[in-house]
């Protein structure tokens, strides 16, 4: 069975810093990786997805992620964080073969960043 | 367009009482999803349709929560009879197909059982 694993909780950072969230995941078959942010009292939207390619994906707001097989993980990074980035970040996965259409996601990693 | 619909955003009820959710989708997606998110179990796929079908309602936790997609551009959540633990934030999502594309989430309604 597929499943997601964000190992930070909380990240604190402070405004301009780097900042990595870790994303690993666990799945027998080959798989879709997706990374959705959410702001406070608002729905889930998505930062960047890896479907085939590149394992190297662009997202919005500067965010970028990569895909490595062999540690079965997908880390959301971005160069230097603004205040406005302060949300909950959710990594996805979704199978790749198949039509089943679920998300798996894991449980979340707050990102505070400090000015 | 206007995203995705959900209504009511907020509803306080107390236990006992029948609660029911609203979704209107993005118009031409053809899956919809039903989620709920709480502190303590993160986020949880309730059920999904495909063509206004449910393909998978494993998630759904017990026998007092239903949901219905009548036709392509309306579905419902129903919880009866509701309980306190049944107090989180339900999502409704989106998307054009199934597996690799962008779901489109709602604002969410934030469901208070007393």
């Amino acid at each position: 069975a597929q499943s997601v694993t964000q190992l930070d909780s909380q990240v604190p950072v402070f405004e301009e810093a780097p900042v990595e969230l870790r994303c690993n995941y666990s799945s027998s078959v080959s798989v879709y990786l997706f990374w959705y942010v959410q702001y406070p009292n608002q729905g889930l939207q998505l930062l960047l997805k890896y479907l085939s390619g590149s394992t190297l994906v662009k997202g919005i707001n500067g965010f970028e992620a990569e895909f490595n097989k062999s540690q079965t993980s997908f880390h959301l990074r971005k160069p230097s964080v603004h205040i406005s980035d302060t949300a909950e970040y959710f990594c996805a996965v979704s199978e790749g073969t198949g039509n089943t259409g679920k998300l798996i996601f894991g449980q979340g990693t707050t990102l505070q960043v400090k000015p | 367009d206007a995203g995705v619909i959900q209504s009511p955003r907020h509803e306080v009820t107390e236990m006992g009482q029948e609660v029911t959710l609203r979704c209107k989708p993005i118009s031409g997606h053809n899956s919809l999803f039903w989620y709920r998110q709480t502190m303590m179990r993160g986020l949880e796929l309730l059920i999904y349709f495909n063509n206004n079908v449910p393909i998978d309602d494993s998630g759904m936790p017990e026998d007092r929560f239903s949901a219905k997609m009548p036709n392509a551009s309306f579905s419902t959540l129903k919880i009866q009879p509701s309980e306190p633990r049944d107090s989180a934030v339900y999502f409704c999502a989106s998307s054009l197909g199934l597996w690799n594309n962008e779901q489109f989430f709602g604002p969410g309604t934030r469901l208070t059982v007393l």
